[in-house]
């Protein structure tokens, strides 16, 4: 069965105080890996898509980082207006019967204090 | 511009009623999803669909029922068989199987 663990479940941070949020998963055959931002009564709004070991992608002050086991998404100097719920998803593609599903994780949650 | 659209924003239910919620797309996706939210957790899949006249239950799918008649709407109902329905409903949609879903803005039910 397809296991996505967020950590930590909540983080609060100082403006400017850098870190960094895990997304540890167990798939066959992953297929992809993705990170939502999601602000409080709004739908998840998509920030990255990893597909290989070793890949990074960069926006703004977040990086998203990928290995065989797990993800990091590395949020530099933030502001409070990062603040939201940060989610990861999995998309596992190596059984024919599994269709097109994504399974997400619990997210963290961050604050960032000014 | 192009988009999902989930209306209402916020509905009540009275117990016993059932419920339809509506999603439409119109960024030629092929899959759509239904997620249930609860407060302070992660998104559970309740049905998703892949193609026109065809979807599939996802991990939480008793009491509930969809239908996908055409490519840009996937409606979903709350029967009145779901014990919990109070809950932030997310549907989604994808253009294919490596690429990322995309959400519209919820709608919220409550069970008065």
């Amino acid at each position: 069965e397809d296991q996505v663990t967020q950590s930590p479940e909540a983080l609060r941070l100082q403006e400017g105080e850098s870190s960094s949020l895990n997304c540890s998963y167990t798939v066959s055959g992953l297929r992809g890996l993705f990170w939502y931002r999601q602000d409080p009564g709004k739908g998840p709004e998509f920030l990255f898509t990893l597909y290989s070991a070793g890949e990074e992608k960069e926006k703004e002050r977040l990086k998203a980082t990928l290995t065989k086991k797990e993800s990091f998404l590395h949020i530099t100097a933030p502001k409070p207006e990062d603040s939201a719920t940060y989610l990861c998803a999995v998309h596992q593609g190596a059984k024919e019967t599994s269709g097109s599903r994504l399974t997400f994780g619990e997210g963290t949650q961050l604050t960032v204090n000014p | 511009d192009g988009g999902i659209t989930q209306s209402p924003k916020y509905l009540f239910r009275k117990e016993g009623q059932n419920v339809t919620l509506s999603c439409e797309q119109n960024l030629n996706h092929d899959a759509m999803y239904w997620y249930r939210q609860d407060p302070g957790q992660g998104l559970r899949l309740i049905y998703y669909s892949q193609i026109v006249n065809d979807f599939q239950k996802g991990d939480i799918a008793e009491g509930y029922s969809v239908s996908r008649e055409k490519k840009e709407s996937f409606p979903l109902t709350v029967t009145s068989a779901q014990k919990n329905p109070t809950a932030f409903y997310l549907c989604a949609s994808r253009r294919s199987m490596n690429t990322e879903a995309f959400f519209g803005q919820g709608t919220r039910l409550t069970v008065v």
